[in-house]
């Protein structure tokens, strides 16, 4: 397996652009993360979906932000539009969930840098 | 609601010597704890994680962690650091039966002297 594989890995936009960042799991994974890692504030997760539909996304900073899983192998996280403080590293991880482990072991993708200037 | 805390945003030990990541937790019901790797550029990676078997959870590359409940505490060790080991770390928790979520610390970048 490939892994959760995201694009694009570098992303240089203008405050005022949409960015849409994409991100395809695991097959067979039943749940799918976004997290956004910055020095200030560390590892947060914005919101997690499990069979494409979401479950939690408290995590989400304001309206600019949205996320779809429209299927279960594709999902976008989508600023529009974009301000200088969502520069940041953007994680998908995906997993099976606690059923079968007992714990949920994320596998994260190489994350997706964004710089709006 | 879980949460973990992270002692030393920064570690440094020299090759060969003990490595010592500290970890505390915070948790209302039995949590799940994790402990991830992140490479530089690279996303994170799972070392081990203890789901209330056994209280001394051993999981790649010779770590290891030690679930104390009296104390609250999940500090990874290695009894000696290699300068591979060179990576920021990760401590996570999360709420058993069903809530999936992981909230991670703040991380400890560790740092090995030749």
């Amino acid at each position: 397996d490939a892994g959760v594989i995201q694009s694009p890995r570098h992303e240089v936009t203008e405050m005022g652009q949409e960015v849409t960042l994409r991100c395809k799991p695991i097959s067979g994974h039943d749940y799918l993360f976004w997290y956004r890692q910055t020095m200030m504030r560390g590892l947060e997760l914005l919101i997690y979906f499990n069979n494409n539909v979401p479950i939690d996304d408290s995590g989400m900073p304001e309206d600019r932000f949205s996320a779809k899983m429209p299927n279960a192998s594709f999902s976008t996280l989508k600023i529009q539009p974009s301000e200088p403080r969502d520069s940041a590293v953007y994680f998908c991880a995906s997993s099976l969930g606690q059923g079968l482990f007992g714990a949920n072991v994320l596998t994260f993708g190489a994350g997706s840098r964004l710089t709006v200037l | 609601a879980q949460s973990v805390t992270q002692l030393g945003s920064h570690v440094s030990v020299s090759e060969g010597a003990l490595v010592l990541l500290r970890c505390n937790y915070s948790s209302s019901v039995p949590p799940y704890l994790f402990w991830y790797v992140q490479y530089p550029n690279q996303g994170l990676q799972l070392l081990l994680k203890y789901t209330s078997a056994a209280t001394l959870v051993k999981g790649i590359n010779g770590f290891e962690a030690e679930f104390k409940k009296s104390e609250t505490s999940f500090h990874l060790t290695k009894p000696s650091a290699h300068m591979s080991d060179a990576a920021e770390y990760f401590c996570a928790v999360s709420a058993p039966f069903g809530n999936e979520k992981l909230t991670f610390g703040t991380g400890t970048r560790l740092t090995i002297i030749p």
